[in-house]
């Protein structure tokens, strides 16, 4: 089965602190894609990131940074220097790559607040 | 604006009516989803087209669901006999002909089942 697990509802921090936001998952393919999304107040989902399974690399983009390990399957985020303009609700999520189904697995969300 | 369009953004309903979501996706998109939202949950597949084909349906989507895309550009998704659990965000994303291929969401139509 195919499962993106993400454990903490909710986070606040102060403005200008470090936070991390947890994502783990499941699935039995070899080949897989995973996403974060982030939904502000607006609702709009907006892309964020893309990592497919054969590349472990971290990604830094801006204060933003993605650190993913296959040998615990997760694929957790860092904001760094937080803003205000950051409080929104951020969605891991996971693409099967080769399997016939095609769709996005979403996480339960993290709703992260950042307070002036 | 050349995103995913939604309409409408919200419908307010009595149980048993029947409502229709209609999904613009980016024009050069060939697969377009259907997804819903409930507070404080993430979003959940519904359905997914490639072009006009129909290539899978969740257990979710019970036979009150049904989702159109005849020609392989807009889609309308139909609840019949509305029930006052089906209250949620609808979703539409669409995205390029490709496994990698992140999804590009609207801004949704929310229901609202009295």
């Amino acid at each position: 089965a195919q499962k993106v697990t993400q454990a903490q509802t909710e986070i606040s921090v102060v403005e200008k602190e470090d936070v991390t936001l947890d994502c783990v998952y499941e699935t039995r393919d070899t080949t897989y894609y995973l996403f974060w999304y982030k939904q502000p107040p607006s609702g709009e989902l907006v892309f964020l990131i893309r990592r497919n399974s054969f590349d472990e690399q971290n990604e830094i983009s801006g204060r933003y940074s993605w650190n993913f390990q296959k040998s615990t399957s997760s694929f957790n985020f860092t904001i760094t220097a937080s803003q205000v303009v950051d409080s929104a609700v951020y969605f891991c999520a996971l693409r099967m790559g080769y399997s016939s189904a095609s769709k996005i697995i979403f996480g339960s969300g993290t709703r992260l607040s950042i307070r002036p | 604006d050349t995103g995913v369009s939604q309409d409408p953004r919200h419908k307010i309903t009595k149980r048993g009516q029947n409502v229709t979501f209609r999904c613009d996706p980016i024009s050069e998109h060939n697969r377009l989803y259907w997804y819903r939202q409930t507070l404080g949950q993430g979003p959940e597949f519904l359905t997914y087209f490639q072009n006009e084909a129909q290539l899978e349906k969740s257990r979710l989507l019970s036979d009150r669901f049904s989702a159109e895309r005849p020609k392989g550009s807009f889609s309308t998704l139909e609840i019949q006999r509305t029930e006052q659990g089906d209250s949620a965000m609808y979703l539409c994303a669409s995205s390029r002909d490709q496994n990698t291929g992140e999804l590009f969401f609207g801004e949704g139509s929310r229901l609202t089942v009295l």
